[in-house]
């Protein structure tokens, strides 16, 4: 398995370009997610999907869309780059695992590399 | 929503030194947290988690307690090496979901 897989691992736009992050996964995960990482500000969630067909947002949605056709692929577009977007980004998926003695199910979440956006 | 506040942002301590990294929580609801290591430039990988349904969790040298009516959860590593030298990240949600929300990350350092 190639776990999650993120293309392109570096990008430069100029503001007001438009481009697609791509990410997929092989292990059948239901659940997919983007988030970007910006420095001190830990991992702030973007959106997220819990299924093919199903999205949603997160915390920073704004500038950003998502679909999800496919379970193994979920694509992050940027519309209108902006130099607030410079950023690592980085995909996850993962799996829910239910618990054990009525215990609380937990997710198990794989990142993707990342890829390094900077807007100029 | 959730919001998770990690404590403190930077560690330093001396080989052979116990590390705590302090968390809590506002979402009386989350019953999952996780905790994630980030070295220099890599992908988090997840070290160890804990369900709200249990107290204290131990794997080797790193453990992690949670007090629920206190909303705050810590990781503890003993013996600490050079190579746990990172970021770590605590995270919590209260579904079964994709929702994690994170913490703003602690940067550890040991000195050898």
């Amino acid at each position: 398995n190639a776990g999650v897989t993120q293309t392109p691992k570096f990008q430069v736009l100029k503001t007001g370009q438009s481009m697609t992050l791509q990410c997929a996964q092989d292990m059948n995960h239901e659940y997919m997610s983007w988030y970007r990482q910006d420095p001190g500000m830990g991992l702030r969630l973007i959106h997220y999907s819990v299924g093919a067909g199903i999205t949603d947002q997160g915390e920073v949605p704004n500038g950003y869309n998502v679909s999800r056709s496919t379970t193994e692929d979920f694509p992050l577009r940027l519309l209108s780059a902006a130099p607030s977007q410079t950023s690592v980004y980085f995909c996850a998926s993962s799996y829910s695992s239910p618990g054990q003695w009525a215990g609380p199910a937990k997710n198990i979440q794989y990142f993707g590399a990342g890829t390094r956006l900077s807007v100029l | 929503g959730e919001n998770v506040e990690q404590h403190p942002s930077t560690l330093s301590v001396q080989e052979g030194d116990s590390a705590v990294i302090k968390c809590t929580y506002s979402d009386s609801a989350s019953n999952y947290f996780p905790w994630y290591k980030q070295e220099l430039g890599k992908r988090p990988q997840l070290i160890i988690d804990i369900r709200s349904n249990v107290g204290e969790k131990k794997d080797q040298r790193i453990a992690v307690t949670l007090n629920k009516t206190a909303k705050h959860f810590s990781l503890h590593i003993t013996e600490t090496q050079p190579e746990d030298s990172a970021v770590y990240f605590c995270a919590a949600s209260h579904n079964a979901g994709n929702m994690l929300t994170f913490g703003g990350g602690t940067r550890l350092m040991v000195k050898p």
